[in-house]
This record gives structure tokens, sequence and C-alpha cells, in this order.
């Protein structure tokens, strides 16, 4: 079974000009989750889907930062403007949320960002 | 704002050293888990506890969660090179799956 997928890997851009990030899920994973994780920290939360709805969303700076999950599947987080201090690896997850027996977060590898 | 502090941040050890890592917080947590993270992937899943004072073991890994369910340690024995990563705990509160990580601690194990 296919794991958490995301895309890009790596981008680099301009301060100012807009990025867009792509996952998708485990399948049947209800819950999905971007996270934002600065080098050698622990990942903070952006926010977390319950099937198509934003059910946290309270620490995405939303003058800047969108997020959609359309069809309550794949996911997307969009930046723009995007600014120096977004330079970070944006880490998506997905878990089985209520059904699931531990809770497990089941990760990407993540989107490392570098913003000049 | 992180709500569960790590320490020590950093650790370097010889192979075959014992080590403990905390994870502290004034917040209670439903449950709480532990992640090994290494370069380039994202965290992988070590353990979870959800009841006050419960103690599970990996192998060389033994993980406690504290009676007030606000603290939580995980030890490991004879540490191997294999064990070099980013150590994350993640609690969640109120019976939600809102999970928040620890700032994390980078472990350097040297042969």
């Amino acid at each position: 079974e296919a794991g958490v997928v995301q895309s890009p890997r790596y981008k680099i851009i301009e301060k100012k000009q807009p990025v867009a990030f792509w996952c998708n899920p485990i399948s049947g994973h209800n819950t999905l989750y971007w996270y934002l994780q600065n080098l050698g920290q622990g990942p903070e939360l952006l926010i977390r889907y319950e099937n198509e709805e934003a059910v946290d969303d309270s620490q995405l700076p939303k003058d800047r930062f969108s997020a959609e999950r359309l069809k309550g599947v794949d996911s997307t987080l969009k930046i723009q403007p995007a600014e120096l201090g977004d330079s970070a690896v944006y880490l998506c997850a997905s878990s089985l949320g209520v059904t699931s027996n531990t809770g497990e977060l089941f990760f990407g590898e993540g989107s490392r960002l570098t913003v000049l | 704002t992180q709500l569960l502090e790590q320490s020590p941040q950093f650790l370097s050890i010889q192979e075959g050293e014992n080590l403990t890592v905390y994870c502290n917080s004034s917040s209670v947590f439903s449950s709480l888990q532990w992640y090994r993270q290494e370069p380039g992937e994202g965290p992988v899943l070590l353990v979870t506890v959800v009841t006050g004072g419960e103690v599970k073991k990996l192998k060389r890994l033994t993980f406690q969660f504290g009676d007030a369910r606000k603290d939580s340690s995980l030890h490991i024995t004879a540490a191997q090179p294999g064990d070099t990563g980013l150590y994350l705990c993640a609690g969640a509160g109120g019976g939600t799956y809102k999970y928040i990580f620890g700032t994390g601690t980078r472990l350097k194990v040297l042969a």
C-alpha cells in the first residue's frame, strides 16, 4: 500500500512569489494534517481536516496561507506571497482518526521550501 | 506556540551508553506518542501511551507516561548508531486527534 505522497520534494522561489504543495493521503484515511517544520525542531500544526472539513486552522496564517481538501482526499497548501521566513519543510500526514486504535499519524517525506 | 518541551535538545553519546529523553507540559493529554525522524523523511511512530503511569517497552526502548498525563519519558538502553535521529513527542488532548509536537531531541550515537 502506498504511503502519503507529497510533491514537490523541493522548491526554490523568490520572495513574493506564490507556491503550492500537494498531498495524497493513504487511501481510507479521513484525517489529514499539514505541519510546518523548521530544521531540528518539532512540526507545528497548520491545519487539520476531517474529510473535507477544516476542523482546526487556528495556526494557519490566513493572510498568505490557504489550504483545501476537495472531495476529502487530496489536499493542497498554498502560500501567496511567500516570505523569507516561510523557508521550512511542509509535512503532510494522514490518519484513520476516530477509527484508529493508536491514533498513528503517517507522514509523507515533506516538501522543502527555500525562499530567496 | 509549542506546548510540549523536550529535554535535552541535543544529545551525543557513545555506543552502549544509556539515555533518557523527557517530554513535559502543563497540559493534560488524553494520549501521547513518540516518533523518530531521520533526515529527509517524515516522523515514524514508535509508541502510543494513553493511561497515566503506563509503561511500554519496545526492545531497548522504554516509554513512560506520567501519572498526571502531563509528561513522558523515553529511555534507551545500550544505544546503537542506528538509534541516531530526531525524537519527537506528540500529545493530543480532550479526546481529539489534534496532535501537538514537542520541541524535539536530536540524538547522535557514535560508534
